[in-house]
């Protein structure tokens, strides 16, 4: 089963707003890694974070790797539509990585 | 070719059917992973090859699964005796890197398999 505890589990947002999801843990983890899927389609990393207290952007989104290692977080800014779909957050150490069950963010024009 | 390619897209089985799921990794990747997708849940780990190598089948879920991939590129995973509860999608991913190599890892498509 999963071990980690992403949340919130969905999101209903406007356009433009921003949104924020994060994922807990009772475990450590080396690198926490952030992804999003399209239905149909496979998930696609968005942004990799390697050190505790460690502050990644990708364009609009933001993420970091929590200092007690145990947790993450991402930030979108300023939303639009193709935004949607379903963000899975995902913990790794020696080599085993476990996914959260995902956030599913729905972006109304 | 240009991304990790999974066939079938969807398969049906009736209960009882064997299976078999096709990764065509990207070429020259070297560690291959199976996972295993149910609905509304994220991926869980299934088995990982470092080329022909299958380092780690732990995550796989009963001695009805069994995964190969003979020549170190294209994979197959196979389920035998199909029970309902094997209904998900099974994602394969591809990366460069020996070992796990996660953050040059790239998934397929995926096989939704309906069990029936």
């Amino acid at each position: 089963g999963q071990q980690l505890n992403q949340s919130p589990q969905s999101m209903f947002i406007q356009e433009g707003e921003d949104v924020s999801m994060n994922c807990t843990s009772s475990s450590i983890f080396n690198t926490w890694l952030w992804y999003k899927q399209d239905p149909g389609e496979g998930p696609v990393l968005l942004i990799a974070l390697y050190k505790a207290g460690e502050l990644t952007s990708n364009g609009r989104l933001t993420a970091q790797f929590g200092i007690t290692r145990k947790d993450s977080f991402l930030n979108i800014s300023a939303s639009i539509p193709s935004d949607v779909g379903i963000y899975f957050c995902a913990g790794l150490f020696k080599g085993d990585m476990r996914f959260g069950a995902g956030t599913r963010l729905t972006v109304k024009p | 070719g240009a991304g990790v390619s999974q066939s079938p897209r969807y398969k049906v089985a009736k209960r009882g059917q064997d299976v078999a799921l096709r990764c065509d990794p990207i070429s020259g990747h070297v560690s291959l992973f199976w996972y295993q997708q149910a609905l509304g849940q994220g991926p869980e780990f299934l088995t990982y090859f470092q080329n022909e190598a299958q380092l780690d089948k732990s995550g796989l879920p009963s001695d009805r699964f069994f995964a190969e991939r003979p020549e170190g590129s294209v994979s197959t995973l196979k389920i035998q005796r199909t029970q309902q509860e094997d209904s998900a999608v099974y994602l394969c991913a591809s990366s460069l890197a020996p070992g796990r190599g996660w953050t040059e890892a790239f998934f397929g498509q995926g096989t939704r398999l309906t069990v029936v």
